[in-house]
């Protein structure tokens, strides 16, 4: 079991906005350790998508952002497109267990 | 641009020893900090197994800590992996990765491509 909690799964149609939450604990997020996304296409590496909580790396459009509050942290996608179908983990560190920690994961299904 | 390739036998028997390498294109290793294995086990999620800075240092999962050995190799520009006593549990996709950390956060900016490893008789 993950500390990072993450739904399955979300889904949309294109053009809409989703949104994947990450819930952590008083050991990690809460903490105040940042939170950082990845894209994983099938088959593929996964990808940073956003680290520190809301930077985007060169050549992340800007229709994926990051939010961090006290324990939890969420991925925004507006204007969902077909390519944006993947697997997205969320990541920060857990001084408890002294691990880098990531979310089991939530699938996105474009519609 | 800096690039990451893992290379290793993609078949070990149980009870063996694991052991890949991760070799650094496009920069010296020694220009980035720190530099990690990830695994990632068929259809599930991914598990940090551990990291080591350009001066050898280590930091390794408590979980696996008893069997794992992270080194690197300078003058070869790469670092490598070793799991021993390996189980089916050990069956992944194995990433290396480059670690950036500052004060509050660490996040993994460069990734391999991976490389499955099935441990099997």
């Amino acid at each position: 079991q993950s500390v990072l909690t993450q739904p399955p799964s979300v889904s949309g149609a294109p053009g809409q906005r989703v949104t994947i939450s990450c819930t952590g604990s008083s050991s990690n997020i809460g903490a105040g350790y940042d939170v950082h996304w990845y894209q994983q296409l099938p088959g593929t590496a996964p990808k940073l998508l956003i680290y520190a909580n809301n930077n985007r790396p060169s050549g992340v459009p800007d229709r994926f952002s990051g939010s961090k509050s006290v324990t939890s942290a969420s991925l925004a996608i507006t204007g969902l497109q077909a390519e944006d179908e993947a697997v997205y983990y969320c990541q920060s560190y857990d001084n408890s267990l002294s691990v880098w920690v990531f979310g089991r994961g939530t699938k996105l299904t474009v519609l | 641009q800096v690039q990451l390739q893992e290379s290793g036998p993609g078949l070990v028997k149980p009870s063996g020893t694991l052991s890949l390498t991760c070799a650094v294109s496009g920069d010296s290793i020694s220009s980035s900090d720190w530099w990690t294995w990830i695994r990632q086990p068929p259809g599930k999620g991914l598990e940090w197994i551990g990291e080591i800075y350009h001066s050898g240092s280590t930091n390794y999962n408590p979980s696996l800590k008893s069997r794992v050995t992270i080194s690197i190799d300078k003058s070869k520009n790469q670092f490598s992996l070793r799991l021993t006593s390996v189980t089916a549990a050990d069956t992944a996709v194995y990433f290396c990765a480059r670690l950036t950390v500052q004060v509050s956060l660490g996040y993994f900016d460069l990734w391999g491509r991976g490389t499955l490893v099935t441990v099997s008789s």
